[in-house]
Protein backbone atom coordinates (compact mmCIF):
# COMPACT_ATOMS: atom_id res chain seq x y z
CA UNK A 1 0.00 0.00 0.00
CA UNK A 2 1.60 3.42 -1.14
CA UNK A 3 1.84 5.63 1.63
CA UNK A 4 3.16 9.14 2.74
CA UNK A 5 4.04 10.16 6.12
CA UNK A 6 4.69 13.71 6.92
CA UNK A 7 6.04 15.02 10.14
CA UNK A 8 4.08 16.65 12.87
CA UNK A 9 2.89 20.53 13.23
CA UNK A 10 5.77 23.21 13.73
CA UNK A 11 4.95 26.68 15.74
CA UNK A 12 8.45 29.00 14.71
CA UNK A 13 9.25 32.24 15.12
CA UNK A 14 9.68 34.88 11.79
CA UNK A 15 13.39 34.06 10.46
CA UNK A 16 13.68 30.72 12.08
CA UNK A 17 14.30 28.30 10.07
CA UNK A 18 12.74 25.18 9.23
CA UNK A 19 12.79 21.57 7.40
CA UNK A 20 9.25 19.61 7.18
CA UNK A 21 9.85 15.83 5.96
CA UNK A 22 7.62 13.50 3.79
CA UNK A 23 8.20 9.53 4.35
CA UNK A 24 6.80 7.03 1.37
CA UNK A 25 6.18 3.72 1.56
CA UNK A 26 4.84 0.81 -0.68
CA UNK A 27 6.44 1.27 -3.81
CA UNK A 28 9.42 2.16 -5.15
CA UNK A 29 10.35 5.85 -4.11
CA UNK A 30 12.92 7.19 -7.13
CA UNK A 31 10.22 5.80 -9.79
CA UNK A 32 7.88 8.99 -8.84
CA UNK A 33 8.03 12.89 -8.61
CA UNK A 34 7.26 14.03 -5.23
CA UNK A 35 5.30 17.39 -5.34
CA UNK A 36 4.72 20.28 -2.87
CA UNK A 37 1.20 21.39 -2.55
CA UNK A 38 0.79 25.04 0.15
CA UNK A 39 -2.62 25.79 1.34
CA UNK A 40 -3.14 29.10 2.89
CA UNK A 41 -5.82 29.06 6.04
CA UNK A 42 -9.50 29.31 4.63
CA UNK A 43 -7.91 29.41 0.80
CA UNK A 44 -6.82 26.61 -2.02
CA UNK A 45 -4.21 24.32 -3.26
CA UNK A 46 -0.89 26.10 -4.48
CA UNK A 47 1.13 24.12 -6.54
CA UNK A 48 4.86 25.00 -4.60
CA UNK A 49 7.36 22.78 -6.56
CA UNK A 50 8.36 19.22 -6.78
CA UNK A 51 11.97 16.68 -7.44
CA UNK A 52 12.74 13.55 -8.73
CA UNK A 53 14.08 11.23 -6.39
CA UNK A 54 16.07 9.34 -8.74
CA UNK A 55 18.39 12.65 -9.34
CA UNK A 56 17.17 15.19 -7.38
CA UNK A 57 16.20 17.19 -9.97
CA UNK A 58 13.91 20.19 -8.89
CA UNK A 59 11.27 22.35 -10.73
CA UNK A 60 9.78 25.12 -8.66
CA UNK A 61 6.57 27.49 -9.61
CA UNK A 62 8.58 30.97 -9.90
CA UNK A 63 6.06 32.45 -7.16
CA UNK A 64 8.20 29.93 -4.60
CA UNK A 65 11.69 29.74 -5.70
CA UNK A 66 14.33 31.14 -3.74
CA UNK A 67 12.13 31.06 -0.44
CA UNK A 68 12.04 27.31 -0.21
CA UNK A 69 13.99 24.77 -0.76
CA UNK A 70 13.51 20.93 -2.18
CA UNK A 71 15.56 18.17 -1.23
CA UNK A 72 14.90 14.30 -1.28
CA UNK A 73 17.18 11.24 0.54
CA UNK A 74 16.98 7.98 -2.04
CA UNK A 75 18.29 5.36 1.13
CA UNK A 76 15.40 6.54 3.74
CA UNK A 77 12.26 7.35 0.75
CA UNK A 78 12.58 10.76 2.19
CA UNK A 79 11.39 14.24 0.37
CA UNK A 80 12.10 17.19 2.12
CA UNK A 81 10.84 21.06 1.59
CA UNK A 82 12.59 23.57 3.84
CA UNK A 83 12.67 27.13 4.44
CA UNK A 84 15.98 29.01 5.97
CA UNK A 85 13.74 32.19 7.17
CA UNK A 86 10.34 31.73 7.93
CA UNK A 87 7.81 34.73 7.52
CA UNK A 88 4.62 35.21 9.11
CA UNK A 89 2.74 34.55 5.72
CA UNK A 90 4.30 31.19 5.31
CA UNK A 91 1.49 29.95 7.96
CA UNK A 92 -0.19 27.11 6.28
CA UNK A 93 -0.82 23.69 5.66
CA UNK A 94 1.81 22.00 3.32
CA UNK A 95 1.10 18.54 1.60
CA UNK A 96 3.41 15.86 -0.23
CA UNK A 97 2.18 14.30 -3.02
CA UNK A 98 2.94 11.59 -5.69
CA UNK A 99 2.97 12.36 -8.72
CA UNK A 100 1.72 9.41 -11.09
CA UNK A 101 2.99 8.35 -14.69
CA UNK A 102 -0.28 10.28 -15.74
CA UNK A 103 0.77 13.55 -14.07
CA UNK A 104 -1.76 13.37 -11.81
CA UNK A 105 -1.14 13.32 -7.72
CA UNK A 106 -2.39 10.04 -6.72
CA UNK A 107 -1.06 10.09 -3.33
CA UNK A 108 -0.92 12.46 -0.61
CA UNK A 109 0.44 13.02 2.78
CA UNK A 110 -1.88 13.69 5.67
CA UNK A 111 -0.37 17.25 5.48
CA UNK A 112 2.01 19.81 8.05
CA UNK A 113 0.56 22.13 9.51
CA UNK A 114 3.04 25.12 9.75
CA UNK A 115 2.21 28.15 11.99
CA UNK A 116 4.90 31.20 12.02
CA UNK A 117 4.23 33.70 14.51
CA UNK A 118 6.11 36.00 16.70
CA UNK B 1 1.30 30.31 -16.72
CA UNK B 2 -1.09 28.33 -17.51
CA UNK B 3 -4.09 30.01 -15.52
CA UNK B 4 -7.33 27.35 -14.33
CA UNK B 5 -10.49 28.94 -13.77
CA UNK B 6 -13.57 27.00 -12.09
CA UNK B 7 -16.69 27.89 -11.96
CA UNK B 8 -18.92 27.69 -10.08
CA UNK B 9 -17.13 29.23 -6.78
CA UNK B 10 -19.76 27.50 -4.98
CA UNK B 11 -22.99 25.82 -5.22
CA UNK B 12 -26.16 24.29 -3.20
CA UNK B 13 -27.77 20.86 -4.36
CA UNK B 14 -30.00 17.74 -2.83
CA UNK B 15 -28.89 14.50 -2.42
CA UNK B 16 -29.66 12.88 -5.66
CA UNK B 17 -29.49 15.99 -7.70
CA UNK B 18 -26.58 15.70 -10.74
CA UNK B 19 -24.30 18.08 -10.04
CA UNK B 20 -21.89 19.96 -12.71
CA UNK B 21 -18.97 21.79 -12.11
CA UNK B 22 -16.63 23.67 -14.94
CA UNK B 23 -13.08 24.00 -15.57
CA UNK B 24 -11.48 26.16 -17.98
CA UNK B 25 -7.99 26.79 -18.47
CA UNK B 26 -6.39 29.39 -20.27
CA UNK B 27 -4.80 28.37 -23.01
CA UNK B 28 -4.85 24.69 -24.98
CA UNK B 29 -3.90 21.63 -22.56
CA UNK B 30 -5.29 18.67 -24.60
CA UNK B 31 -6.45 16.11 -22.24
CA UNK B 32 -3.85 17.15 -19.28
CA UNK B 33 -6.26 18.31 -16.55
CA UNK B 34 -7.44 16.58 -13.24
CA UNK B 35 -10.22 16.81 -10.33
CA UNK B 36 -9.15 16.47 -6.82
CA UNK B 37 -12.18 16.40 -4.05
CA UNK B 38 -11.05 17.85 -0.58
CA UNK B 39 -13.66 16.81 2.46
CA UNK B 40 -12.99 19.21 5.78
CA UNK B 41 -10.12 18.74 7.27
CA UNK B 42 -8.54 15.86 5.09
CA UNK B 43 -6.05 15.67 2.43
CA UNK B 44 -6.80 16.14 -1.05
CA UNK B 45 -7.57 13.04 -2.97
CA UNK B 46 -7.28 12.31 -6.96
CA UNK B 47 -10.87 11.43 -8.72
CA UNK B 48 -10.20 11.85 -12.36
CA UNK B 49 -6.96 12.00 -14.24
CA UNK B 50 -6.17 13.29 -17.64
CA UNK B 51 -10.19 14.55 -18.15
CA UNK B 52 -11.77 11.55 -18.33
CA UNK B 53 -10.20 8.67 -16.13
CA UNK B 54 -11.43 7.43 -13.17
CA UNK B 55 -8.88 7.10 -10.48
CA UNK B 56 -9.65 3.42 -8.72
CA UNK B 57 -11.92 3.26 -5.74
CA UNK B 58 -13.67 6.51 -7.27
CA UNK B 59 -17.36 5.78 -7.36
CA UNK B 60 -18.70 5.10 -10.45
CA UNK B 61 -21.12 8.67 -10.14
CA UNK B 62 -18.50 10.63 -10.45
CA UNK B 63 -17.22 11.50 -14.47
CA UNK B 64 -14.97 13.88 -16.00
CA UNK B 65 -15.31 15.21 -20.29
CA UNK B 66 -14.00 18.06 -21.91
CA UNK B 67 -10.26 18.47 -24.15
CA UNK B 68 -8.44 21.63 -24.63
CA UNK B 69 -9.29 24.28 -22.71
CA UNK B 70 -13.22 23.25 -21.17
CA UNK B 71 -13.66 20.73 -18.52
CA UNK B 72 -16.79 19.47 -16.34
CA UNK B 73 -17.17 17.25 -13.66
CA UNK B 74 -20.21 15.46 -13.19
CA UNK B 75 -21.90 13.84 -10.09
CA UNK B 76 -24.35 11.77 -11.19
CA UNK B 77 -26.39 11.95 -8.09
CA UNK B 78 -25.07 13.48 -4.84
CA UNK B 79 -24.57 12.18 -1.87
CA UNK B 80 -24.19 13.34 1.93
CA UNK B 81 -20.58 12.12 1.45
CA UNK B 82 -19.66 14.15 -1.21
CA UNK B 83 -19.47 17.42 0.47
CA UNK B 84 -16.49 18.89 -0.33
CA UNK B 85 -14.32 21.45 -2.07
CA UNK B 86 -13.45 20.13 -5.66
CA UNK B 87 -10.37 22.05 -7.44
CA UNK B 88 -9.35 21.11 -10.91
CA UNK B 89 -5.29 21.26 -12.00
CA UNK B 90 -3.45 21.10 -15.50
CA UNK B 91 -0.69 19.04 -15.68
CA UNK B 92 -0.02 20.49 -19.38
CA UNK B 93 3.12 22.43 -18.59
CA UNK B 94 5.30 24.16 -15.42
CA UNK B 95 4.07 25.18 -12.48
CA UNK B 96 0.83 22.64 -12.39
CA UNK B 97 -1.45 24.95 -11.13
CA UNK B 98 -4.84 24.12 -9.46
CA UNK B 99 -8.18 26.21 -10.17
CA UNK B 100 -9.33 28.29 -7.08
CA UNK B 101 -11.68 25.94 -5.80
CA UNK B 102 -15.60 24.75 -6.08
CA UNK B 103 -17.39 23.91 -2.31
CA UNK B 104 -20.01 22.09 -3.05
CA UNK B 105 -22.99 21.99 0.27
CA UNK B 106 -26.17 20.28 0.36
CA UNK B 107 -29.14 22.59 0.03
Amino acid sequence: EVQLVQSGAEVKKPGESLRISCQASGYNFPNDRITWVRQMPGKGLEWMGRIDPSDSYTNYNPSFQGHVTISAEQSINTAYLQWSSLKASDTAMYYCARQSRREALDFWGQGTLVIVSS
Amino acid sequence: DIQMTQSPSSLSASVGDRVTITCRASENIANFLNWYQQSPGKAPKLLIYSASSLQSGVPSRFSGSGSGAEFTLTIASLQPEDIAIYYCQQSYSLPRNFGQGTKLQIK
